[in-house]
């Protein structure tokens, strides 16, 4: 089955710098790369996703890369913000899929945004 | 819209209890998930459902058993509470096949404290 390594497990950035995190994955047929914010206390977000047809996206702040043929994905964040300290986890699937095979996550970073 | 509600918000279980974690989403989503999430292990598939009568297992499916009698409602009940089933409970719902499968939307969890 597919398995997501993401990388770090915790990121502290100045408020207004830039963070990245990372994660890779292992099933070369998965297709379907979403990223969660998870604030404390709630379920997890959707707040981007791509696709295997598409190298990059950007959503105002936020951005994902992907690289298919080294298998891995990264979110960027600019100009970060108090609201932007969260727990992020990435995950992948097959954009097919559902049920056991939907999305597997990674173990998550924990995003602290220092004023 | 609610999307997806879960309930209780916190429980305290003794070693031995039983208790259902209540799942509803009003979405018209046919498949729906329970994950569990312990720290610094991201979330882990207990079991899964792609529609009414239809249940399957996921990753870590022992201790829990589910239900699914209606689109709306996916109950998930632990017999004979354990403290490895500490833990932090979410219920996601997501429609497949959709024009474009767009991942999962989680209910807000429910903790759970075994002593």
């Amino acid at each position: 089955g597919e398995n997501v390594e993401q990388h770090p497990s915790t990121l502290s950035v100045q408020e207004g710098d830039s963070a990245v995190i990372k994660c890779t994955y292992s099933d070369s047929a998965s297709n379907y790369f979403p990223w969660y914010k998870q604030e404390l206390g709630k379920g997890p977000q959707l707040i981007i996703d791509i696709r295997s047809n598409v190298g990059e996206k950007k959503d105002q702040r936020i951005a994902v890369t992907l690289n298919k043929t080294a298998k891995h994905f990264s979110l960027h964040i600019t100009e970060t913000q108090p609201e932007d300290s969260a727990v992020y986890f990435c995950a992948a699937s097959l954009e097919s899929g559902g049920g056991a095979d939907g999305l597997t996550f990674g173990k998550g970073t924990h995003l602290i945004i220092q004023p | 819209n609610a999307g997806v509600t879960q309930t209780p918000k916190f429980r305290i279980l003794k070693i031995g209890q039983s208790m259902t974690l209540q799942c509803t989403q009003d979405m018209n989503h046919n498949y729906m998930y329970w994950y569990r999430q312990d720290p610094g292990m991201g979330l882990k598939l207990i079991y899964y459902s792609v529609g009414a009568g239809i249940t399957d297992k996921g990753e870590v499916p022992n201790g829990y058993n589910v239900s699914r009698s209606t689109t709306e409602d996916f109950p998930l009940r632990l017999e004979l509470a354990a403290p490895s089933q500490t833990s932090v409970y979410f219920c996601a719902s997501s429609y497949y096949p959709g024009p474009i499968w767009s991942g999962y939307t989680f209910g807000s969890g429910t903790r759970l404290t075994v002593v």
